[in-house]
């Protein structure tokens, strides 16, 4: 079946200027994340949906960034107002169930929006 | 919150050797742990992945090890061979506690000499 699929694929915008960034998850899948990776670092966490479960924002690395998810199905992650330290490759994965279910689930990943702030 | 470290973050093996990578992680209530292999341009695959009920997994030429008391995980790559060359993650997450994604180290990168 159809992976996780996101978009764009790449992104170059000014700074200032906001972005919203699309992730579609794998079908039937409950759980959803944002993670932002810096360029030759590792994947840093950004926030987790789970259901119609309200996320918790304290990973959001500031303000600016906000995400939401409609159902179980698509979310968007915006970054209002960009500064060039955005600049980073957004992944979005997806899983059957998240760690809140107490249960272990691979999560899949989405190719990655590349973001670059000029 | 959970803290992974990992090491080395460059390691050069020749082709047929065995290649280690070893992460340690902070909080023991950390029950999963998983590998990503990242190849250029590409997005993280999971290759093999371990529960704290189990100290030892294999398959094929990938084995991860894990030991709760020290708080350490390590995988094992055995003849290596030239598509092994990519960036590999190790990760950590408590399955059942908060709202979190996974915790992961910042990466080794493999480097199988011909």
């Amino acid at each position: 079946g159809a992976g996780v699929s996101q978009s764009p694929s790449n992104k170059v915008t000014e700074k200032g200027k906001d972005v919203e960034l699309r992730c579609d998850p794998i079908s039937g899948h409950t759980a959803l994340y944002w993670y932002r990776q810096r360029l030759g670092q590792g994947l840093e966490f950004l926030i987790y949906f789970q259901g119609n479960s309200a996320p918790d924002k304290s990973g959001l690395p500031s303000d600016r960034f906000s995400a939401e998810r409609t159902g179980e199905s698509v979310s968007t992650l915006t970054i209002q107002r960009t500064q060039q330290e955005d600049s980073a490759v957004y992944l979005c994965a997806s899983s059957l169930m998240g760690p809140t279910s107490g249960l272990l689930y691979e999560q899949y990943f989405g190719p990655g929006t590349r973001l670059t702030v000029t | 919150g959970e803290n992974v470290e990992q090491h080395p973050s460059t390691l050069s093996v020749q082709e047929g050797d065995s290649a280690v990578i070893k992460c340690t992680y902070s909080d023991s209530a950390s029950n999963y742990f998983p590998w990503y292999k990242q190849e250029l341009g590409k997005r993280p695959q999971l290759i093999i992945d371990i529960r704290s009920n189990v100290g030892e997994k294999k398959d094929q030429r990938i084995a991860v090890t894990l030991n709760k008391t020290a708080k350490h995980f390590s995988l094992h790559i055995t003849e290596t061979q030239p598509e092994d060359s990519a960036v590999y993650f190790c990760a950590a997450i408590i399955s059942g506690g908060g709202a979190d994604g996974l915790t992961f180290g910042k990466g080794t990168h493999l480097i199988i000499q011909p």
